[in-house]
């Protein structure tokens, strides 16, 4: 009821093939962002976008790529997986940054 | 830059206990936000509260409540009477205002309430 959702929910993967995780919200939000969880780290800002296009980096973003053709969808690329990158991935949406953020379920991914 | 820590990694209580989370942050804004998370076991983040800078007023909701001291950067949780299902990893998180709308999170406290 969120309107955000996440796809794939798991996906295992081999070392050195690309992967595209995929974010889909239907609350208009301007902002959405990519993080990453690992124990001991919390969550971290892999990329986020502030507008259809227009996107940047967080502290964790080498490795992955970003985009954002449609003010729905938020799409992280992993262009060559590798096992360090093996994490659940959460997608957020913002309307107003700095309000309230609202998170999708997760994707847990492991590469092998 | 910015930055939330949260000291605590796990803590273990038993039920009906009072528990309080610690979170300090750091941050050069005079403008910023406040965040307490929840995530249950099932994996879901849950938001519980948001705070401004220019609110430290506490709160109370139900058995949860909030400090919010400026004057130690810091923006504690307090869990009363704690039950079994308030055990979670719950995250304290910042968001700044020249930081643009990115939200930084700590490490998070795994809490375990024992019956």
């Amino acid at each position: 009821d969120a309107g955000i959702t996440q796809s794939p929910r798991h996906k295992v993967t081999e070392t050195g093939t690309p992967v595209t995780l995929r974010c889909h919200q239907t609350e208009n939000h301007r902002y959405m962002y990519w993080y990453r969880q690992d124990p001991g780290h919390g969550l971290r800002l892999i990329h986020y976008s502030y507008g259809v296009k227009d996107t940047d980096k967080g502290e964790v973003s080498d490795g992955y790529s970003v985009s954002r053709s449609k003010t729905e969808d938020f799409l992280l690329t992993l262009e060559s997986a590798t096992s360090s990158q093996t994490s659940v991935y959460f997608c957020a949406i913002s309307s107003t940054g700095n309000y309230g953020y609202t998170f999708g379920s997760g994707t847990r991914l492991t590469v092998v | 830059a910015q930055k939330v820590t949260q000291a605590q990694t796990e803590i273990s209580v038993v039920e009906k206990e009072d528990v309080t989370l610690d979170c300090v942050y750091e941050t050069r804004d005079t403008t910023y936000y406040l965040f307490w998370y929840k995530q249950p076991p099932s994996g879901e983040l849950v938001f519980l509260i948001r705070r401004n800078s220019f609110d430290e007023q506490n709160e109370i909701s139900g058995r949860y409540s909030w400090n919010f001291q400026k004057s130690t950067s810091s923006f504690n949780f307090t869990i009363t009477a704690s039950q079994v299902v308030d055990s979670a990893v719950y995250f304290c998180a910042l968001s700044a205002e020249t930081s643009g709308s990115r939200l930084t999170f700590g490490e998070g406290t795994q809490l375990t309430v024992n019956p």
